[in-house]
């Protein structure tokens, strides 16, 4: 099947910085693409759903100014995570969904530790 | 209604393969998740499935039926330290996820 990949699998930074995470579609065109948190011993949750080209779509309780998405090109949407606090520890997953709208793929995740 | 359904415990012996079924009904269905959470810890990505069929990775395989609306994880040759929890998490029309309670896998030697 089709691949996603993330870049870094894994991140430790001091609190008070910024941290990028890089989502790539490696053999398929996302018009969408979703970013997904896992807070310790919680489930998986849904944080926004970007769209190439524009504006991406935030869940309720997600702080668009925390949390900047871009979704610049078919094949790359990157969240970068401002600021960041020992709160913001997580895994963050994206998947993104291929241009028929049918299939959507899964990154094997990017785990964040805020020192 | 939403329901995920997989067995409350399970127990295997060192070496042996054990089948860790996960039934659901959902609204929609976007896709299946399988992961691993060691006690204190938070679950770990193991697998996922969308299409039908049996997505294999070392020893760890999912299997995922949607018009029977059923998925196994398998998992081979057993190691002590797989011994954790599993849980099953079906993402739903709206990308929400839904998730099952988890299986606790008991490995004896």
């Amino acid at each position: 099947g089709a691949v996603v990949s993330q870049h870094p699998s894994w991140v430790i930074c001091k609190s008070g910085t910024s941290v990028k995470i890089e989502c790539r579609s490696l053999d398929f065109q996302a018009t969408t693409m979703f970013w997904y948190r896992q807070f310790p011993k919680q489930s998986l949750m849904l944080m926004a759903t970007s769209n190439e080209g524009s504006k991406a779509t935030y869940e309720q309780g997600v702080e668009k100014d925390k949390f900047l998405i871009n979704h610049a090109s078919l094949t790359l949407s990157t969240l970068t995570v401002t600021s960041a606090h020992p709160e913001d520890s997580s895994f963050y997953i994206c998947s993104a969904r291929e241009s028929s709208g049918r299939e959507q793929f899964f990154g094997p995740g990017t785990r964040l530790t805020v020192l | 209604g939403q329901n995920i359904d997989q067995p409350t415990e399970m127990t295997a012996t060192e070496g042996a393969i054990v089948q860790i079924n996960c039934t659901y009904q959902t609204s929609g269905f976007n896709g299946l998740f399988w992961y691993q959470q060691h006690a204190g810890e938070a679950p770990t990505f193991l697998s996922y499935n969308v299409l039908d069929g049996l997505e294999e990775k070392g020893r760890f395989s999912s299997f995922l039926s949607r018009s029977k609306g059923y998925s196994y994880l398998l998992l081979k040759e057993l190691q002590m330290k797989d011994s954790a929890s599993y849980l099953c998490a079906v993402i739903e029309s709206n990308y929400q996820l839904i998730w099952g309670a988890g299986t606790k896998l008991i490995i004896k030697p």
